[in-house]
């Protein structure tokens, strides 16, 4: 299986933009990046999804560079309640037969006061 | 929030006996997964379904089966359960849009021991 790398943790100031980076060498033509948010005893959520280039929601922006082998999430201006762990997802076509969605091992995200 | 709930959402079972796990959805989402979540390994995919009676392996599929005779319906069974699959399951539904896979919902998930 293609692997995913994510940094272990960060550590960020209340207001400060938070950017956090996945690597997936083997994305595969037709998938898109989808990036989610955990809480402790919780199920993850969904924060954004791209499929190149640049996008941007209410709570978020992802960027993309032209070679898909890597995104970014950009957090603006984070708060207490953005302390979580955050999950990249991509497809994986590097096995043969079945498709394997792979996440990241996650980024544990701690935001202080 | 998306219409998935879990049953049951805590179990402690014995080694060597059976489990099953199920998932309901009131979405009609055409994809169901099962991941387990432990930690140290974020998480890892265990079956899915595109379809009813359609189902495929993920990544740590071995000691795991899966069953959907109804859309809404995703069964998790372990067959012989053993301390290694004490975990949190969640499960998760998505619907194709634009992407071949979508945006996932996840349940609110499961928490089995095994002793």
């Amino acid at each position: 299986l293609a692997k995913t790398t994510q940094p272990i943790s960060m550590d960020s100031y209340e207001g400060q933009e938070v950017n956090i980076t996945c690597s997936h060498n083997n994305i595969a033509t037709n998938d898109y990046i989808t990036w989610y948010q955990q809480f402790p005893s919780q199920g993850p959520r969904f924060i954004i999804q791209g499929y190149k280039t640049k996008v941007t929601n209410e709570v978020a922006s992802l960027f993309i560079p032209a070679d898909r082998k890597s995104s970014t999430l950009s957090l603006p201006r984070v708060s207490l309640s953005d302390t979580a762990v955050y999950y990249c997802l991509v497809g994986d076509n590097s096995g043969a037969g079945s498709y394997q969605l792979t996440f990241g091992k996650g980024t544990k995200l701690s935001v202080i006061p | 929030d998306a219409g998935i709930t879990q049953s049951p959402r805590h179990k402690v079972t014995e080694t060597g006996t059976p489990v099953t796990l199920r998932c309901h959805q009131t979405e009609n989402h055409r994809y169901m997964y099962w991941y387990r979540q432990d930690p140290g390994h974020g998480l890892r995919l265990i079956h899915y379904s595109y379809g009813v009676k359609d189902t495929d392996k993920g990544e740590v599929s071995d000691g795991y089966s899966v069953s959907r005779s109804k859309t809404e319906d995703f069964l998790l069974t372990l067959e012989s359960a053993t301390s290694s699959q004490t975990s949190v399951y969640f499960c998760a539904i998505s619907e194709p849009s634009g992407g071949p896979r979508g945006e996932q919902y996840f349940g609110p998930g499961t928490r089995l021991t095994v002793t």
